[in-house]
């Protein structure tokens, strides 16, 4: 059974804490991504991986940052964390091309910022 | 940018009725999956149709693809309140193997029993 973890189902941090979110899957997908999810606005993309050390921005990537060291983990950082931030936080991963084209979710991480 | 809108946004029906999204999409694609988000979980796949197919089955799931109208849609036969959950179009703009879904903001199921 194919499996996304996230580190955390909660977390809340204060206004300027460094904030780890971790992400880890165990089907050796090469793809992995991150969105934040919030009322009214649905998905939005922050961060994507192709691969090991490889990572892209997406759509919403400004207070973000993405680490990669291993296929199987993706971390999300906000290097200063600020109320506005506060969110549902998604992690997914995908096997890269071929008819393998369902992406797989983690639980999520609801983040408060205070 | 949002490439996919379902709609309606939210949608109310009784257990045993069947439910019907819709979801349009801007620019031409490779192909369309269908997404479920049971109340504060992640989400979970429900199917694919490609672009060169015009209608797909799963269980009590049916899903239509109209290319020329930029539009699919989801129908779910005989609701169970299990059923209630957000439901989320996503569309994969054609491109190579390395690729990201577009997803739209959902709409919201709830069957009632």
């Amino acid at each position: 059974d194919v499996k996304v973890t996230q580190s955390s189902r909660y977390l809340v941090k204060r206004t300027g804490e460094k904030v780890f979110l971790e992400c880890v899957q165990d089907m050796d997908h090469e793809n992995m991504f991150w969105y934040r999810q919030d009322p009214g606005l649905g998905l939005r993309l922050i961060y994507f991986s192709y691969d090991v050390k490889m990572k892209e921005k997406g759509d919403i990537p400004e207070g973000y940052s993405v680490s990669r060291e291993k296929k199987e983990r993706f971390s999300l950082i906000l290097e200063s964390a600020s109320t506005n931030q506060t969110s549902m936080y998604l992690c997914a991963s995908r096997r890269a091309g071929g008819d393998s084209e369902t992406q797989y979710f983690g639980p999520g991480t609801r983040l408060l910022v205070l | 940018s949002q490439q996919g809108e379902e709609d309606p946004q939210a949608l109310s029906i009784q257990e045993g009725e069947n439910a019907t999204m819709n979801c349009s999409y801007k620019t031409s694609i490779n192909n369309l999956q269908w997404y479920r988000q049971n109340s504060g979980r992640g989400l979970v796949h429900l199917i694919l149709i490609r672009s060169n197919e015009r209608e797909k089955h799963s269980g009590r799931l049916r899903v239509t693809l109209d290319t020329s109208k930029k539009s699919s849609s989801l129908l779910i036969t005989a609701s169970r309140a299990a059923d209630t959950a957000s439901y989320f179009c996503a569309t994969k703009v054609r491109g190579g193997s390395n690729y990201k879904l577009t997803f739209g903001k959902g709409t919201l199921l709830t069957v009632n029993p």
